[in-house]
């Protein structure tokens, strides 16, 4: 596609659920980040991956997060045991191997754990 | 551990002034620099990307500049337009070639018509 796509736009859950969220980065990026910006904050880095593999997962706050991208393009957020203070927006970026380095970000997936 | 700071917070101005956003980092040992507009509710937008090397870059009314050893950043919008509300973030590029970007909290500009 043209840009880096999110989905769902939205989710709502209930605490203790377990969340999905999809990220599918512009065709032919090899790299693909997920952040997260919760309200009034600048985004935090969480993963980087370089193709398959997670180059970086140093920004992941614990163990209910994991991200995978199996296939080196669509990559998948995955939340387990959702808490309240997980409710943001998390934002997905892709660039390509190689240039300048200016990362294009998503519109992101707000989720809203009650 | 990298911080930026971006100053002020928040930035009301009549419609065609010129204006300047500031940005500031602890550790000037960065790979480059890059300025970003993000709208109510949505993802962000590229705006200008400086490598450490560079001084400058300008993309029509913006222009951002990069002083890295006393570690500032500012971007400078020249006749601001309402469409130009939104809040402008800064991030750093700490990591090298992972591309790991520190972001500030951002600068909430509004234009009045």
């Amino acid at each position: 596609g043209a840009g880096v796509s999110q989905t769902p736009s939205n989710k709502v859950t209930e605490k203790g659920k377990y969340v999905e969220l999809r990220c599918d980065p512009i065709s032919g990026h090899t790299a693909l980040y997920w952040y997260r910006q919760s309200l009034g904050q600048g985004p935090e880095f969480l993963i980087y991956f370089q193709g398959t593999g997670a180059a970086d997962d140093s920004g992941l706050p614990n163990d209910r997060f994991f991200a995978v991208r199996p296939e080196g393009s669509v990559s998948t957020l995955k939340i387990q045991r959702t808490e309240r203070g997980d409710s943001a927006v998390y934002l997905c970026a892709s660039r390509r191997q190689g240039n300048t380095g200016e990362l294009f970000f998503g519109e992101g997936s707000r989720l809203t754990v009650l | 551990k990298q911080e930026v700071t971006q100053i002020p917070a928040a930035l009301s101005v009549p419609e065609g002034e010129n204006l300047v956003l500031n940005c500031s980092f602890t550790d000037s040992a960065i790979y480059n620099l890059q300025w970003f507009r993000q709208d109510p509710g949505k993802g962000l937008t590229s705006l200008l990307l400086i490598q450490s090397s560079q001084r400058e870059q300008t993309s029509g009314r913006l222009n951002a500049s990069l002083d890295k050893s006393s570690g500032r950043s500012t971007l400078y919008i020249a006749a601001s337009q309402p469409g130009d509300s939104a809040t402008y973030l800064c991030a750093v590029n700490s990591g090298g070639s992972n591309y790991k970007l520190t972001f500030g909290k951002g600068t909430l500009l509004t234009v009045n018509p």
